[in-house]
């Protein structure tokens, strides 16, 4: 079965605090694991990502924790600003032929000023 | 680099009725996939093409559905004898290479009446 499960649905956070999002997965042939942050009205922009030989990767504010062997991964904004105020995808891209993409649910952050 | 870019961005019909869209992938990027997003939910993929071949098509995708890249060049949509349950945002994406992460459009909302 091909699911990223994605936690919360929905997150509000006061500014200047840490969001946190969670995703899992089961099938393991997944080799790339992209975060990808979106604002009404437009398309999904790639935020950062993580391959699955590294445990942590973090770009500014933002920071992917990966735990290979729980199939987890999770997504740290640090320092969270109004203007982080998205909806926020986890995705994990198939190993072999399309290289697709398997896309979680969805997590609305707000960020309160 | 201009970015994917789709049109219309918006397309509002009434059932039953034929509607295309297109989309203009970035340059030199050999794979392009479409995927559609309802409201609430991660994208999901409908097919994929590989320069001008159509490599994969997701069982979303019913006989209604058509899509082509002449040339692997841009690609078109068409949806057939649209159905209210065909409302959603259609979103188009390209990449260069199986390795390389994959880049939306801003979508095109279809909403059928």
């Amino acid at each position: 079965q091909q699911q990223v499960k994605q936690s919360p649905q929905s997150l509000i956070v006061q500014k200047g605090g840490i969001s946190i999002i969670n995703c899992a997965y089961e099938n393991t042939a997944f080799d790339y694991f992209p975060w990808y942050q979106q604002f009404p009205g437009k398309g999904p922009a790639l935020l950062i990502a993580i391959r699955p030989d590294v445990s942590e990767k973090k770009e500014g504010r933002f920071t992917i924790s990966f735990n290979k062997s729980a199939k987890q991964f999770s997504l740290h904004i640090m320092d969270s600003q109004p203007g982080d105020s998205a909806t926020y995808f986890c995705a994990a891209r198939v190993t072999s032929g399309t290289y697709k993409y398997i896309f979680g649910t969805g997590t609305r952050l707000k960020v309160l000023a | 680099d201009t970015g994917v870019s789709q049109d219309p961005r918006h397309k509002i019909t009434k059932r039953g009725q034929n509607v295309t869209f297109r989309c203009d992938p970035i340059s030199e990027h050999n794979r392009l996939y479409w995927y559609r997003q309802t409201l609430g939910q991660g994208p999901e993929f409908l097919t994929y093409f590989q320069n001008e071949a159509q490599l994969e098509k997701s069982r979303l995708l019913s006989d209604r559905f058509s899509a082509e890249r002449p040339k692997g060049s841009f690609s078109t949509l068409e949806i057939q004898r649209t159905e209210q349950g065909d409302s959603a945002m259609y979103l188009c994406a390209s990449s260069k290479g199986q390795y390389n992460e994959q880049f939306f459009g801003p979508g095109t909302r279809l909403t059928v009446l």
